[in-house]
């Protein structure tokens, strides 16, 4: 089983569209979790750190469910600038440091008029 | 704006070269990374420097060796690469404190080995 794994994709929604993606991990001590963004031929961006309690963010809605080994992403009236890739990260995997992040593969959005 | 910088931006070498990727942050963090990125691929984790101490070092072959100086600058160093170690090297630093170490990037160095 992959650390971290993601659908890759992609998503192809039109403007205005609700669209949430889900992100498990395998290490059940992993201690903190983020989603990047990562536009084509860019570097990656961080969108927003992830909290038990879930956190928002305007349109974005990040979620924490330890006790299934998963976080989500809900992005709300998708937006076209919102295309690009979205990376779940999980700190504190494999190697037991909790800087040591693994990185999903991401997940594709497309959003067309 | 990106408080971590990389250069070169772009670089072509012949598999019998050696050249250097450098990277600085200004952020004053003290864990800096190197990352793979390679086509239809997750980041892959290289190297990991804390407080200028390596701490990860994920099986990366030793045709890359790093350096990190101090806090601020981390270099790649290539030597007798092969074409399939093309690809966009990113730099990252983060602060390692607490539980939520978020990383910053740099802009990468999109490499080419021919």
């Amino acid at each position: 089983r992959k650390e971290v794994e993601q659908d890759p994709g992609p998503f192809n929604v039109p403007e205005g569209a609700t669209v949430a993606f889900n992100c498990t991990y395998s290490n059940s001590a992993s201690q903190s979790f983020f989603w990047y963004r990562q536009d084509c031929r860019k570097e990656p961006k961080l969108l927003m750190s992830v909290y038990s309690s879930g956190n928002e963010d305007g349109r974005f809605t990040a979620q924490l469910n330890r006790a299934s080994q998963y976080i989500s992403l809900l992005i709300r009236d998708s937006k076209l600038s919102d295309s690009a890739t979205y990376l779940c990260v999980v700190n504190g995997g494999a190697s037991g440091g909790s800087y040591i992040p693994t990185f999903g593969r991401g997940t594709s959005l497309i959003v067309h008029p | 704006e990106t408080g971590v910088t990389q250069t070169p931006r772009h670089l072509v070498m012949g598999m019998t070269n050696k050249k250097s990727l450098k990277c600085e942050q200004h952020l004053g963090h003290n864990a800096m990374y190197w990352y793979k990125q390679s086509a239809k691929k997750p980041l892959e984790l290289m190297f990991v420097y804390s407080l200028e101490e390596r701490v990860e070092n994920n099986s990366v072959p030793s045709r890359f060796s790093p350096e990190c100086p101090n806090s601020s600058h981390l270099f790649l160093h290539l030597h007798t690469l092969q074409p399939e170690d093309s690809a966009l090297y990113l730099c990252a630093s983060s602060q390692e404190e607490g539980k939520q170490e978020t990383q910053y990037f740099g802009p990468g160095t999109r490499l080419l080995v021919l």
